[in-house]
């Protein structure tokens, strides 16, 4: 099926400082999302992100958290500055105009130190 | 609002029984329901979806599910299983138009032993 990546795998990273998690969606998608999901808990919803803007976020998509997409490369999130309780698993999700089924990629691993 | 309950967090069985793994919503309007299936240290992979029309879909692997409007329910179903089928099962619901956001369940952790 369609493929997601997400690049890295794994990001351990200092409290304070910024980070970016790189999602490079299915080739012809046009809807992203990013997804956080902590160790042996469910999988939440952050953001959406269509046309260059936010659609819809959630309360766990705070102040600190951005997204974008520049002219067709990755999409982000960016953290900045990053807290303890952001670690977690970060999911970049994709998907077309015609369709509202979701592509996940593998997810990139924060640990906030 | 709208929530997603799967009840079993742990399903074992074995290989060549018939496998149901539960799936319960909340949503006030026409929800949108969708399976995932995520094999360890894998992406989470589509399995199904109900949109609209028959309640039963029928997925990839041999997998379907069941709608049920009167009892909240999408309940995934495959049979015979097989021990490749092991994995963690993910229900989901959205709302009606594209890219709308999806709402999961915590996941069912299932093993299939040969």
């Amino acid at each position: 099926g369609p493929k997601v990546l997400q690049i890295p795998s794994h990001q351990i990273i200092d409290m304070g400082q910024m980070v970016t998690l790189n999602c490079d969606p299915v080739s012809n998608h046009l809807y992203f999302y990013w997804y956080k999901q902590i160790l042996g808990q469910q999988m939440e919803f952050l953001v959406n992100f269509y046309n260059g803007k936010v659609m819809e976020k959630s309360k766990l998509f705070k102040d600190q958290f951005s997204v974008e997409r520049p002219d067709g490369s990755y999409f982000t999130l960016k953290i900045q500055p990053t807290a303890l309780e952001d670690s977690a698993v970060y999911f970049c999700a994709s998907s077309s105009l015609s369709q509202n089924t979701l592509y996940f990629g593998a997810g990139t691993r924060l640990s906030v130190l | 609002a709208q929530s997603v309950d799967q009840p079993d967090a742990h399903v074992t069985l074995s290989e060549g029984a018939s496998l149901e793994l539960r799936c319960s919503y909340s949503y006030s309007a026409a929800p949108y329901l969708f399976w995932y299936v995520q094999y360890p240290g894998q992406s989470l992979q589509f399995l199904l979806k109900y949109i609209t029309g028959d309640t039963v879909v029928k997925g990839t692997k041999g997998f379907e599910a069941e709608f049920r409007k009167s009892n909240s329910s999408f309940n995934l179903k495959k049979s015979p299983a097989h021990w490749s089928d092991s994995a963690k099962y993910f229900c989901a619901l959205g709302q009606q138009g594209t890219g709308s956001k999806l709402s999961f369940g915590k996941g069912a952790k299932l093993t299939v032993s040969p």
